[in-house]
């Protein structure tokens, strides 16, 4: 079945980079968009970004624009998402998103604390 | 960047029937922002509704409807379950493929 598996929580400094890792599973990895979401505590959704796991391209929302990074690794059918200068409002669960929308990875926590 | 704009809360009697709307800052609604719905529970991820502004999952129960209404994405839900309360969103897709969520109506069924 359709799977994306995520890397687990992660505790952060002001400051540092985070990378969280989604592996895809069940699908051909490259035939479908991957997208990156946040939630913060008790927040709605936000949309961070798309990666076309085919060639590499990337689209990012502006917000985000110069602190993210997308890629993929198509040998694993693994998509990271790292995000830099991190601070303590980036405190979020990340999902990534694929398949249509379809199908969720179960979502990493990070939290950015001093 | 656009803005897309939800009714925060809502709430409907059991086997009543409420809309959902889903706006943007840059004008109409229409089918070329291929309109999505989730719907999401505490402690869960979220889950797709309509994608397409009108098209339904095998999973989609039928009492969900998607369609524009008045400039508008809207969610109809007829027929309301106790289950049915959630967190929906949409989400909207602008130029370059870029997604905006809406900030989430809270449905209560009451």
């Amino acid at each position: 079945q359709v799977q994306l598996v995520q890397s687990g929580a992660e505790v952060k400094k002001p400051g540092a980079s985070v990378k969280v890792s989604c592996k895809a599973s069940g699908y051909t990895f490259t035939s479908y968009y991957m997208h990156w979401v946040r939630q913060a505590p008790g927040q709605g959704l936000e949309w961070m970004g798309i990666i076309n796991p085919s060639g590499g391209s990337t689209s990012y929302a502006q917000k985000f624009q110069g602190r993210v990074t997308m890629t993929r690794d198509t040998s694993t059918s693994t998509v990271y998402m790292e995000l830099s200068s991190l601070r303590s409002e980036d405190t979020a669960v990340y999902y990534c998103a694929s398949y249509n929308w379809n199908s969720w990875g179960q979502g990493t926590l990070v939290t950015v604390s001093s | 960047q656009a803005v897309v704009t939800q009714e925060p809360s809502l709430t409907v009697s059991p086997g009543g029937t409420v809309t959902l709307t889903c706006g943007s800052s840059t004008g109409a609604v229409t089918s070329g922002h291929y309109p999505y719905w989730f719907q999401q529970k505490p402690g869960q991820a979220p889950r797709t509704l309509i994608y397409d502004t009108s098209n339904k999952h095998s999973w989609t129960p039928a009492r969900f409807s998607g369609s524009l209404l008045g400039g508008k994405a809207a969610l109809t839900l007829s027929g309301a379950q106790p289950e049915d309360e959630a967190e929906y969103y949409c989400l909207l897709s602008y130029s370059g493929a870029r997604g905006v969520f809406g900030g989430g109506t809270k449905l209560t069924v009451l």
